[in-house]
Formats: structure tokens, sequence, C-alpha cells
């Protein structure tokens, strides 16, 4: 079957840094997003990674690793207006079908 | 449009009755999904469009969901007789095609089954 695995909560201190880790099974692979959503809004687009390594955003990076099914979203210098859900997504190859898989998001508070 | 339209942005009905969904995507974007959101939950993947292709219907969790793309544009996601545990927010996303594109949400119906 096809699984998304993310931690369901995290806490983390103002200014801090924080690791959100992310582990798929998929049916075939083509990429990996990461969203933010706010309580009572729409997700909104953070970063992809479809080749291994680290991709930098300002304050968040991505990192992957197709070979663990692996992928962790870093947010530095952490804000308030951080504290959210933040979703993974993996788009899968299975025949035409690219569906994105989502994980149930983690939620992340960030404490001042 | 600039972005994925979805209408009502709340819909209150009563248990029985059916409702329908509307998500207007932005223009060009092939994928169309529904998605279910319930308080402090994770996405309920409900349907995938695709172009032309036969929609993805594996997530639909009764024979009382239905949900049509017209054109290869519009949607119409169908609830007949609508439960309590109907109630959520229904989301729309779109994508244009190609692997490396993200999708991009409405801001949801909330439906209220009373």
């Amino acid at each position: 079957g096809q699984n998304i695995d993310q931690p369901t909560e995290m806490t983390a201190t103002e200014g801090a840094i924080v690791q959100i880790n992310c582990t798929y099974q998929t049916s075939g692979f083509n990429g990996l997003f990461w969203y933010q959503q706010h309580a009572g809004e729409a997700p909104t687009f953070l970063s992809y990674n479809v080749l291994d390594g680290l991709e930098e955003k300002g304050r968040f990076s991505s990192f992957l690793s197709r070979s663990k099914g692996y992928s962790y979203l870093l947010l530095k210098e952490l804000q308030m207006k951080d504290s959210a859900s933040y979703l993974c997504a993996v788009r899968s190859n299975a025949g035409n079908n690219r569906k994105l898989i989502w994980g149930l998001g983690t939620s992340l508070a960030v404490n001042p | 449009g600039a972005g994925v339209s979805q209408s009502p942005s709340n819909k209150v009905t009563e248990k029985g009755k059916d409702v329908e969904l509307r998500c207007d995507p932005i223009s060009g974007h092939t994928a169309l999904y529904w998605y279910r959101q319930s308080l402090g939950q994770g996405l309920e993947f409900l349907i995938y469009f695709q172009g032309n292709s036969a929609p993805d219907k594996s997530g639909l969790p009764s024979d009382r969901f239905s949900a049509e793309r017209t054109g290869g544009s519009v949607s119409t996601l169908t609830i007949q007789r609508t439960q309590q545990e109907d109630s959520a927010v229904y989301l729309c996303a779109s994508s244009p095609t190609g692997a490396n594109t993200e999708a991009f949400f409405g801001q949801g119906t909330r439906l209220t089954v009373v």
C-alpha cells in the first residue's frame, strides 16, 4: 500500500530550529512536496524535492533521500507565525496516475 | 481567475438533503483533486481528475458521493442524503501537467450537516 508518516505534533521555541521528518512508501516516486497549513486556511506550497539533497529557501530547507524514502523540513529562526500544520505529500507514479499522496500533517506549536 | 475558486464557502444543510459543491480550477490546469478535512485532521483524498483520463475515485467514502468535471474545467462534488459525519471542510486543488508542479488549493467549502 501507499503510506506517508509524519509525527503528529511538535513543540519548539521562538528563535530555535526544528526538523520535521517524513517517511514514505509509494508506488513510484515523482517528487515530494511540503505544504504549510494555518488553522482554518487552505494549505500553501513550501518546497519541492525530486533529487536527493537539500533545497534551501530562506528560513526553510527541505531534504530528500530517495533510497531511504525519507525527507525532512528544517525551519530556522522560528517565529510565532510558523505555528501551523506541515504536510508532506508525495507524487506517485503508478501508471499514468500521478496522484499526490498526503501525510496527516505535523502540528507545530512555537512558544515564546 | 487568479486562483482556485470554491463555492459556496459555507453550507449548512439538513440531514438527508443533497448538496453540490463547486470548484473552478486555475485555467489550464489539467489535474484536479477533491479532499475532505475534518477539524484538526489531515487531508482525506476523495477523487482525482487528470485530463481526459478516467478519474481515480478510490477515495470516495460511499456511493452517496460522486463528482464530475465538465469540459476538463469546472468540477462538482455531490453528496446525496447527507449525514452528520459528512460535516467537514471540502478542499479542491488543481495543478498543471508535470511532475514538478505543486497543487494550488481553494479556500474550501465548510459543510455542516444538522
